[in-house]
């Protein structure tokens, strides 16, 4: 089935840095790609993704695009603010049905 | 809005006890799913169900089953719990059969069994 590889933390930065969290994927085809995040004491919501390579997922500054040549998906934001200290998930669809292929989740804290 | 609740948000349990976990989606989704997560693995599929009493095992489905007796509502059942169930078990629902379709999560439901 489809995997997901995703770059362990935490990672700590301090606001207003540049953040990047790495995700490449193992998948059959051209699927969507996801990134979710979980804000302390919730549960998961999408964050943003990308239908097609080359796309561009975008949404509350967060940016990735979806690149089939390094079977990548990084997610990446300009300026980080403490509210975005959450864990951050990469997934990709098992393919052919509706199940997701979560990454371990990335840890990020931002301190001011 | 969609929306997913669970039914409890911490749970005490002790081992051996019948658990029963519920969850409501009011958006009138097909799947449904229940995972469970712990640091450093992520989360892990338990059950999902597409239609109602039709259900898949995930890729964890020992030691748990699964009740989907309505559309709205899917409830995950551990038999006889053990301290390595211990966990925050995370239910989700999405919208159509045979695609993929964004998930919606409940706030999670932090189990712990002595």
């Amino acid at each position: 089935g489809n995997s997901v590889t995703q770059m362990e933390g935490p990672v700590t930065l301090s606001e207003e840095a540049f953040l990047t969290i790495n995700c490449t994927y193992t998948a059959t085809g051209y699927p969507s790609l996801f990134w979710y995040v979980q804000y302390p004491g919730e549960g998961l919501q999408l964050l943003l993704k990308a239908t097609k390579a080359d796309d561009k997922g975008s949404n509350k500054g967060f940016e990735a695009t979806y690149r089939k040549e390094t079977t990548s998906f990084h997610l990446e934001k300009g300026s980080v603010q403490v509210s975005d200290s959450a864990v951050y998930f990469c997934a990709v669809p098992n393919f052919g049905n509706e199940k997701l292929t979560f990454g371990t989740g990335t840890r990020l804290t931002i301190i001011p | 809005d969609v929306k997913v609740t669970q039914s409890s948000r911490y749970l005490v349990k002790r081992t051996g006890e019948k658990v029963f976990l519920e969850c409501v989606q009011d958006m009138d989704h097909e799947n449904m799913f229940w995972y469970r997560q712990d640091p450093g693995l992520g989360l892990r599929l338990i059950y999902f169900s597409y239609d109602v009493k039709m259900k898949e095992k995930g890729d964890i489905p020992e030691g748990y089953s699964v009740s989907r007796e309505k559309k709205e509502r899917f409830s995950l059942i551990l038999e006889s719990a053990s301290t390595n169930q211990t966990s925050m078990y995370l239910c989700a629902s999405s919208y159509l059969a045979g695609r993929t379709d964004t998930q919606y999560f409940g706030p999670g439901t932090r189990l712990t069994v002595l």
